[in-house]
């Protein structure tokens, strides 16, 4: 079946820090790739996204690059700043009969200090 | 984006009674209602996926006479849980996708938290 992991967390940093969160999957077929970011309080937003292999979605400085021989898709960013605090969930849609549904990784709680 | 609405934002009950949880697309008409449920500190998951106009489609494992969805409207979702118990505590997400929109986008609600006494 198709799964995400994601490096646990807490991840604590000082601002302008540079920031590295992991993600590996396993899908059949061509999966889109996802990160989405759940700020205090808030829904999940969509953060940024890539549809296929080598593609990188970028989004607010974060950055992720759809690596299909390692199977990852990993976010990053250089500086990162308090307001970035928050949990980030990678996702995959493996597409097909599962179009439409996507499959979270457990997230990510990301906490940034002035 | 689209925006999309819970309610009730949080929501105690007793054990044995029903609970039933709104989402709302405010700004588009959803064609596709996702609802998910996340426990502490883990990640969602999908329950079920609610078409407008149609049944319900359950994930394997999800009692679908527990969990009753309806998609009434293009702009409301409901979901009931019937005969609460205290194991159904847990944070409840609905998400809306639209074939008008790249369906792969979801937009999520703000979730409501279910806690069973």
């Amino acid at each position: 079946g198709n799964s995400v992991t994601q490096m646990e967390g807490p991840v604590t940093l000082s601002e302008e820090a540079f920031l590295t969160i992991n993600c590996t999957y396993t899908a059949t077929g061509y999966p889109s790739l996802f990160w989405y970011v759940q700020y205090p309080g808030e829904g999940l937003q969509l953060l940024l996204k890539a549809t296929k292999a080598d593609d990188k979605g970028s989004n607010k400085g974060f950055e992720a690059t759809y690596r299909k021989e390692t199977t990852s898709f990993h976010l990053e960013k250089g500086s990162v700043q308090v307001s970035d605090s928050a949990v980030y969930f990678c996702a995959l849609n493996a597409g097909g009969t599962s179009y439409g549904k996507l499959t979270f990784g457990q997230g990510t709680i990301l906490t940034v200090h002035p | 984006g689209a925006v999309v609405s819970q309610h009730p934002s949080r929501v105690i009950c007793k054990s044995g009674t029903s609970v039933k949880i709104e989402c709302r697309s405010l700004d588009f008409q959803a064609t596709t209602m996702f609802w998910y449920r996340q426990f502490p500190k883990q990640s969602l998951m999908l329950m079920a996926t609610s078409n407008e106009g149609s049944k319900a489609t359950y994930e394997q494992g999800v009692e679908k006479d527990k969990f009753l969805i309806n998609h009434a409207s293009l702009t409301l979702s409901t979901l009931t849980v019937t005969s609460a118990h205290p194991e159904d505590s847990s944070f409840y997400i609905c998400s809306v996708g639209s074939l008008r929109l790249f369906q792969e986008t979801q937009y999520f609600g703000p979730g409501t938290r279910l806690l069973v006494l």
